[in-house]
């Protein structure tokens, strides 16, 4: 298993808060992603990164906003978390296995009250 | 717009038999496609996939087709067993750069398979 680690796992959390959820990889991949996943929408891009300092939009990034400044990390930030956010997180890493497998981690549950 | 479908939100398939799981998408720019498998609590894992050149690929008891001219593709799973009972999502991707590509998911089929 691709070394994919995503803190915290678990949130409870109230409107308009900030929220920052962490990805760490020890793949030393250079491509990473963050993905919601929501019933009968399947997995959805949020931002992804190219290197580091290097990130760009998907396709739901609205309200959130990601930085990485090493290679191993990659944060997502929810500025002022809304109910609508209340979903599972997965974090994902590409760019050495030859095709365009990503690996993901084991998600977080964010629940926004 | 939904560039990926999969039209079926549930399947259930005797064990030992063949499960088929079907997916469509719009965007003639896919060039490569993937299947992930999820299990509760856990995230995606890479299962299968296929390039646009090809128009079948084989692993063991999993099998991808691809029908370009149809753009549809279907994961056969051969004999089906108890941990095959999972979600199963498609993936296409648009990209020829190497490593940075963005996928673009369906919505995903629960495979349920009764001993």
């Amino acid at each position: 298993d691709a070394g994919i680690t995503q803190s915290p796992r678990h949130k409870v959390t109230e409107t308009g808060t900030p929220v920052t959820l962490r990805c760490h990889q020890t793949e030393n991949h250079r491509y990473m992603y963050w993905y919601r996943q929501d019933p009968g929408h399947g997995l959805r891009l949020i931002h992804y990164s190219y290197g580091v300092k290097d990130t760009d939009k998907g396709e739901v990034s609205d309200g959130y906003s990601v930085s990485r400044s090493k290679t191993e990390d990659f944060l997502l930030t929810l500025e002022s978390a809304t109910s609508s956010q209340t979903s599972v997180y997965f974090c994902a890493i590409s760019g050495s296995s030859g095709g365009y497998e990503q690996y993901f981690g084991p998600g977080t549950r964010l629940t926004v009250t | 717009d939904q560039q990926v479908k999969q039209n079926s939100p549930s399947l259930s398939v005797q064990e030992g038999r063949i499960s088929i799981l079907n997916c469509d998408y719009t965007n003639s720019m896919f060039d490569y496609f993937l299947w992930y498998k999820k299990y509760p609590a856990e995230g995606p894992t890479f299962l299968i996939s296929i390039s646009s050149i090809k128009d079948k690929n084989e692993d063991g008891r999993f099998t991808v087709f691809l029908n370009k001219s149809a753009k549809h593709l279907s994961l056969h799973i051969v004999p089906s067993q108890p941990g095959d009972s999972a979600v199963y999502f498609c993936a296409a991707s648009a990209g020829s750069n190497f490593g940075n590509e963005k996928l673009t998911f369906g919505t995903g089929t629960r495979l349920t398979i009764i001993p």
